[in-house]
């Protein structure tokens, strides 16, 4: 089966913290993208990141870095001196090779970041 | 580009009442999606399409019907809503996101927000 969980519901943190949003998927394909989004209090979703299956490298980009673990199914995200706009709910994503591009989302993550 | 025009983006309506939800596309995309989005929830595929005149259903089709007669164009009809079908609606289009290797990404639109009363 194909499957994305983030077992984190809600987080709180204070601004200036460092925060990680885990991401754990299953799938039996060896082709496969793993995304996050951002969804602002707004309500539209704002693409982050892809990261294909053969790609192991970690991404880094500003505040934000991503860490892809094929051996523990795990693609977490981590923002770096969390700001107040960071406030949002996160999902993580997944497409598996041949499936239409059909996007498999996890629950999603609340991130709440105060001043 | 607009990229994914939603339209409308809010709207109440009545049990056994019927709508449509507008979604078009400006980036020849082939392939487009309906997900709808609870509280609390991650986002769940209703329909799908991945070309002009070919749809399939998704994860959760009941009560709703779709058609793909323009590569632009993807309607999602609600027949006789139902209070379970409040919900957000997300269009999405990406270019051919089966062939992974092309480094393709979904896009969405605003969202329509819908309840039903």
């Amino acid at each position: 089966a194909q499957k994305v969980t983030q077992a984190q519901t809600e987080i709180s943190v204070v601004e200036k913290e460092d925060v990680t949003l885990d991401c754990v998927y299953e799938t039996r394909d060896t082709t496969y993208y793993l995304f996050w989004y951002k969804q602002p209090p707004s309500g539209e979703l704002v693409f982050l990141i892809r990261r294909n299956s053969f790609d192991e490298q970690n991404e880094i980009s500003g505040r934000y870095s991503w860490n892809f673990q094929k051996s523990t199914s795990s693609f977490n995200f981590t923002i770096t001196a969390s700001q107040v706009v960071d406030s949002a709910v996160y999902f993580c994503a997944l497409i598996f090779s041949g499936n239409t591009g059909k996007l498999i989302f996890g629950q999603g993550t609340t991130l709440q970041v105060k001043p | 580009n607009a990229g994914v025009t939603q339209t409308p983006k809010f709207r109440i309506l009545k049990i056994g009442q019927s709508m449509t939800l507008q979604c078009t596309q400006d980036m020849n995309h082939n392939y487009m999606y309906w997900y709808r989005q609870d509280p609390g929830m991650g986002l769940k595929l209703i329909y799908y399409s991945v070309g002009a005149g070919i749809t399939d259903k998704g994860e959760v089709p009941n009560g709703y019907n779709v058609s793909r007669s323009t590569t632009e164009d993807f309607p999602l009809r609600l027949e006789l809503a139902a209070p379970s079908q409040t919900s957000v609606y997300f269009c999405a289009s990406s270019y051919d996101a089966s062939q992974v290797y092309l480094n393709t990404e979904a896009f969405f639109g605003q969202g329509t927000r819908l309840t039903v009363v």
